[in-house]
C-alpha cells in the first residue's frame, strides 16, 4: 500500500483565518514533505521532516508553520495567508534512505 | 543552483506511437532520478526511478540514464490517449528533491 491521505481536499479561507492541512501515511515512512504547486508549474519543496524533525525549510514565510506530531502525521498550519498563496498543497512521504516519494492527492487552497 | 530542464511541449504523438521525453540536469552529484506523471488537477504519480546508467524497463515505459551527459529520458511505447498528461522529471540533489518544469504530452486518437 502506497497511500498518502490529505485533508481537506479543498479549502477556502480569508486572509485573517487560521486553518490547518493534514497529511497521514501508514507505510512506515520516516520522511515527510510539504510541496506547493501553482498552476502549470512543478511542485516546489517547502519543508522536509526526517524522523519527525524538521530538516529542510526552503525559506518559507512564517505564515506557514509545519508540525510533525508523530511519524505518521504531518500538519501545515496556515495563518494570515495572502491571495498569492492559493495553490495545490501536496504532501509526500518516503522511506528513510530511499528517495522515492509518494504523493497524497493534495489540498487545493484558495485564499480570498 | 540545482536545475532540471525539460521541453515544456506540448509534445503530440499519434496513438500507438513511441513518445520520447527528455530531461537534463545540472548537478553531477545526483544519484537518483525519477519520472512522475501528473494529470490535470491531480497529484504526481510515480512512474519509474533509475539509479544506474543504462536502460530500465517497466511495461510500456523505459527510462534511460546517461550520467556522463547528465541526461535522462522516458520512452512510452504504444502510446495511449490515457497517457496524455504532464511528465515531471525529478532528481535527488543532497536533501532536496528537485523537479523539472514538466513536459505536456498529448496522445492523439
Amino acid at each position: 500500500d502506497t497511500e498518502v491521505t490529505q485533508t481537506p481536499k479543498h479549502l477556502v479561507m480569508g486572509m485573517t483565518n487560521k486553518k490547518s492541512l493534514k497529511c497521514e501515511q501508514h507505510m512506515g515512512h520516516r520522511a515527510m514533505y510539504w510541496y506547493k504547486q501553482k498552476a502549470k508549474k512543478p511542485p516546489e519543496l517547502m519543508f522536509v521532516y526526517s524522523y519527525e524533525k524538521l530538516s529542510i525549510n526552503e525559506s518559507v514565510p512564517s505564515r506557514f508553520s509545519p508540525e510533525c506530531p508523530n511519524s505518521s502525521l504531518l500538519n501545515l498550519h496556515l495563518h494570515a495567508l495572502q491571495p498569492e498563496d492559493s495553490a495545490l498543497y501536496l504532501c509526500a512521504s518516503s522511506q528513510a534512505g530511499v528517495e522515492t516519494q509518494y504523493f497524497g492527492p493534495g489540498t487545493r487552497l484558495l485564499v480570498l | 543552483q540545482k536545475e532540471v530542464e525539460q521541453n515544456s511541449g506540448p509534445l503530440s504523438v499519434p496513438e500507438g506511437a513511441i513518445a520520447s521525453l527528455n530531461c537534463t540536469y545540472s548537478d553531477r552529484g545526483s544519484q537518483s532520478f525519477f519520472w512522475y506523471r501528473q494529470y490535470s488537477g491531480k497529484s504526481p504519480e510515480l512512474i519509474m526511478f533509475i539509479y544506474s546508467n543504462g536502460d530500465k524497463e517497466d511495461g510500456r515505459f523505459t527510462a534511460q540514464l546517461n550520467k556522463a551527459s547528465q541526461y535522462v529520458s522516458l520512452l512510452i511505447r504504444d502510446s495511449q490517449p490515457s497517457d496524455s498528461a504532464t511528465y515531471l522529471c525529478a532528481f535527488r540533489g543532497g536533501q532536496n528533491f528537485v523537479f523539472g518544469p514538466g513536459t505536456r504530452l498529448s496522445v492523439l486518437p
